[in-house]
């Protein structure tokens, strides 16, 4: 089956420092990839929409001057938190999805921390 | 607008005994749905999913979903659940034919399988 990578699994930064997220479909070309937030207990809320080699389309109240998205090829996009702050301390969770746009698959995910 | 609604948060159920998770989408057109598994600290794993054709779809480890559209209902069931069956369960879906792409998730059920 398709796989979706994720690193790193976990980091740790300081407040005002950025991290950035790398999301790789390693056994196909994902035409579109999706960035989720998952907060503890809660269900994953969709923050962006990204097509290779366009911009990212954000969901409302999500800001794309913190949250930068890139999707330079059909295998790699990544999610930079820029100045991050404790509350964007969370569970960051991306998919790909190739020619079937509805059929969306998951990476393993990135726990955020920031101090 | 697409929503789901998962009713229960949390489902203790016994080993070898049945359980069903409900969900229930509101949609005024055709809809693709999901369930997802989310084990801890880890991604979403795709269970089983209804894009057309036979309303009821499997998994190959035991569980089973009917796609309800009289009752706009998706539950997921299984006869006999096992310890490792132990997780958090997403229901999703998709409105097709309204040119959005967008998953929606419902809030999850945590399963809790007592030995």
């Amino acid at each position: 089956g398709a796989v979706v990578s994720q690193h790193p699994s976990r980091v740790i930064c300081k407040s005002g420092t950025s991290v950035k997220i790398e999301c790789r479909s390693l056994d196909f070309q994902a035409t579109t990839m999706f960035w989720y937030r998952q907060f503890p207990k809660q269900s994953l809320m969709l923050m962006a929409t990204s097509n290779e080699g366009s911009k990212a389309t954000y969901e409302q109240g999500v800001e794309k001057d913190k949250f930068l998205i890139n999707h330079a090829s059909l295998t790699l996009s990544t999610l930079t938190v820029t100045s991050a702050h404790p509350e964007d301390s969370s569970f960051y969770i991306c998919s790909a999805a190739g020619t079937d746009i509805y059929e969306q698959y998951f990476g393993p995910g990135t726990r955020l921390t920031v101090t | 607008a697409q929503s789901v609604t998962q009713l229960d948060s949390q489902v203790p159920v016994f080993e070898e005994a049945p359980v069903e998770l409900r969900c229930n989408y509101s949609s005024s057109v055709s809809v693709y749905l999901f369930w997802y598994v989310q084990y801890p600290n880890q991604g979403l794993q795709l269970l089983l999913k209804y894009l057309s054709g036979s309303t009821l779809v499997e998994s190959i480890n035991g569980f089973e979903a009917e796609f309800n559209k009289s009752q706009t209902s998706f539950h997921l069931r299984k006869p006999s659940v096992h310890i490792s069956d132990t997780a958090e369960y997403f229901c999703a879906g998709y409105s097709s034919g309204a040119g959005s792409y967008q998953l929606t998730f419902g809030k999850g059920t945590k399963l809790s399988v007592i030995p």
